[in-house]
């Protein structure tokens, strides 16, 4: 059975710091998805990365992904408070090389950015 | 674009009571999820659909059932609701495409008493 487990599950920040959140999982896979919840909302897609090595930045989030290790992060820089949010990474089995989609979420990491 | 829509947004049900969660997409994608999503957790994939016709179990599909006619439509069934299936559900879908993202609604939130 796949696990995904990330960490921390709570983070409080200040604003301007930078942080790491990271996600784990039990089985080989090299396609990984970080999401964003903002609360009562729904889930927005924010990375894919389909690579070991890929790494892929928007604004002040950077994510990265290790195969081997299986592993990834996403790294907050300088946080603001517009980042405060929950963020899930999801694991995708590959059936024979097939994606079907199925993702295994993480339990999710609630960010707090205050001043 | 209206992307994903799930109806209803909110639902309370009495235990024993039956329902069904309503998803369209309009953007011709084959591939479908159902998702729940409980208080402070990550989501749970209850059912899928690779196109129309097609379906299949995920983690939790106990209590659901789904059909595929169309493209467009994949509704979850709940039949004799029970407490623990008091949850967020968000429907999915994506391109066939072997990579990308899922397209997430916003999210049904049903209540059994």
């Amino acid at each position: 059975e796949l696990k995904v487990e990330q960490n921390p599950l709570f983070l409080s920040m200040q604003e301007g710091k930078n942080y790491t959140i990271y996600c784990n999982y039990s089985t080989t896979s090299d396609r990984l998805y970080w999401y964003r919840q903002d609360p009562g909302k729904s889930l927005e897609s924010l990375f894919v990365l389909l690579s070991n090595g890929a790494v892929k930045q928007e604004g002040r989030l950077m994510a990265s992904l290790d195969t081997k290790a299986r592993l990834s992060t996403l790294h907050i820089t300088a946080a603001v408070h517009d980042l405060s949010a929950t963020y899930f990474c999801a694991v995708d089995i590959s059936a024979g090389g097939t994606s079907y989609g199925k993702l295994t979420f993480g339990q999710g990491t609630i960010l707090t950015v205050h001043p | 674009n209206a992307g994903v829509t799930q109806t209803p947004k909110f639902r309370i049900l009495k235990i024993g009571q039956s329902m069904t969660l309503q998803c369209a997409q309009d953007m011709n994608h084959n591939y479908m999820y159902w998702y729940r999503q409980d208080p402070g957790m990550g989501l749970k994939l209850i059912y899928y659909s690779v196109g129309a016709g097609i379906t299949d179990k995920g983690e939790v599909p106990n209590g659901y059932n789904v059909s595929r006619s169309t493209t467009e439509d994949f509704p979850l069934r709940l039949e004799l609701a029970a407490p623990s299936q008091t949850s967020v559900y968000f429907c999915a879908s994506r391109y066939t495409q072997n990579t990308g993202e899922l397209f997430f609604g916003e999210g049904s939130r049903l209540t059994v008493l």
